[in-house]
């Protein structure tokens, strides 16, 4: 069965460093998500991606963050300066579209910043 | 506002006995979704209901919907022990297409 990958699992990172998280989302999906969940919360939504660009995103999703698609199945995600608050799992998620809502989501990368 | 808040936040049962949790949320939606997350791993899709279906079922899940009350409510039959986990509502709004997640019930199911 096809699922959603995501590397690496762990990334420890020190504060101010930038990070790239990637994730190769199920083939014949068109829209790809990326949501963290900070330990012991919500799982908040951060971004979407449909048609090569963002349609729609988070008031957490600011500046510090990027998205790309840079080829046919990779589908990163950037942070450019981090911050201990962004140490968190970060789950990528992918959907075919359409009249489908359910979204498959990847194992996970856990960022550690300190 | 926040949306979809479950109760309760934990949950432990016998093996063989039901597990109901409840969702509440607050603005209009498209679809509810109810997610599964073992420890330290990602969700995994368990069952979607629209907006305009009362209960839903798949296989031992049971999902019912009440959109006047603004809940939800996912009933897990014969639970078994590989059913511990955490369980989640996401409700979709609009057009828009991305989960809106609530906290989650802890369920363990002690064998």
């Amino acid at each position: 069965e096809p699922e959603v990958t995501q590397t690496p699992s762990h990334q420890v990172t020190q504060m101010g460093q930038e990070v790239i998280l990637r994730c190769v989302p199920i083939s014949n999906h068109l829209y790809f998500y990326w949501y963290r969940q900070i330990l012991g919360q919500k799982v908040e939504f951060l971004v979407s991606f449909y048609n090569n660009e963002i349609s729609e995103k988070s008031e957490i999703f600011d500046d510090q963050f990027s998205v790309e698609r840079p080829d046919g199945s990779n589908f990163t995600l950037k942070i450019r300066s981090t911050k201990l608050e962004d140490s968190a799992m970060y789950f990528c998620a992918s959907n075919w579209g359409g009249r489908s809502y359910e979204q498959y989501f990847g194992p996970g990368t856990r960022l550690t910043v300190t | 506002s926040q949306q979809g808040e479950e109760d309760p936040q934990a949950l432990s049962i016998q093996e063989g006995e039901n597990a109901t949790m409840n969702c509440s949320y607050k603005t209009s939606i498209n679809n509810l979704q109810w997610y599964r997350q073992n420890s330290g791993r990602g969700l995994v899709h368990l069952i979607l209901i629209r907006s305009n279906e009362r209960e839903k079922h798949s296989g031992r899940l049971r999902v019912t919907l009440d959109t006047s009350k603004k809940s939800s409510s996912l009933l897990i039959t014969a639970s078994r022990a590989a059913d511990t986990a955490s369980y989640f509502c996401a409700t979709v709004r609009g057009s828009a297409r991305q989960l809106t997640f609530g906290s989650g019930t802890q369920l363990t199911v002690l064998p």
